[in-house]
């Protein structure tokens, strides 16, 4: 069974507006991580934003935040005032830490290829 | 922040040749790393976890006599791709888990290895 879900193949936004990313996700763990990641063309992974699943409220990291919404195991990731560098492809990636033995193993979602217009 | 160092970015070689892949952290001291396989347009597989003095452990599927895992020193671990064929082409990624508290440190990546068997 799929663990992490990314519904959007790609996204197109306008310069300076907003965006959201959908991401689901699917574990019988109570304890895990839920981390976004952007790679540009160039092949790098970029860590932008984590949320655990105890934490209580939304994580915001600059531009970026989190729309965690448990009960539904949703962690979609917003990205206010767009900028033409945000153009990359967007992983939603989750940690289980009972399944995960241990070794902090993240699981990808397929991605979401984001494309900022001027 | 914590940096994670990944040689060579670009290999081209003849099918039949053995291929080693260097991941090494530069900043802090990583137990574990992580080996992952990412085909165009696709999302990242793990392959292995290695962890230091003892042996990796495998995704199911995949050859561990294929995708040899060293993780000689607490900086470095090692991915040796052996007898590549042109099937083995792909863009390899390491990564680390970053030092202090467990529950909230991101896996950070080395820029990749795109690797081309002719």
């Amino acid at each position: 069974a799929q663990k992490i879900t990314q519904t959007q193949p790609g996204m197109f936004v306008q310069e300076k507006e907003a965006v959201t990313l959908d991401c689901t996700y699917d574990t019988s763990d109570p304890s895990y991580g839920l981390f976004w990641y952007k790679q540009p063309s160039s092949g790098e992974m970029i860590f932008l934003i984590y949320q655990g699943s105890y934490d209580q409220q939304n994580a915001t990291e600059g531009r970026y935040s989190l729309n965690f919404q448990k009960a539904r195991k949703s962690a979609n990731l917003v990205i206010s005032a767009s900028q033409l560098g945000d153009s990359a492809m967007y992983f939603c990636a989750m940690r289980e830490d009972e399944f995960s033995g241990g070794y902090n193993k993240l699981i990808f979602g397929a991605g979401t290829r984001l494309a900022v217009h001027p | 922040g914590a940096v994670v160092s990944q040689h060579p970015s670009w290999v081209i070689c003849k099918s039949g040749t053995s291929v080693k892949i260097e991941c090494r952290s530069l900043d802090f001291q990583a137990t574990t790393m992580f080996w992952y396989r990412q085909f165009p347009k696709q999302s990242l597989m793990l392959m292995a976890t290695s962890n230091e003095g003892s042996k990796a452990t495998y995704e199911q599927g995949v050859e561990k006599d294929k995708f040899l895992i060293n993780h000689a020193s607490l900086t470095l671990s090692t991915l040796t791709v052996t007898s590549a064929h042109p099937e083995d082409s792909s863009f390899y990624i390491c990564s680390a888990r970053g030092p202090g508290p467990y529950s909230n440190q991101p896996q950070h990546f080395g820029d990749g290895t795109r690797l081309s068997i002719l």
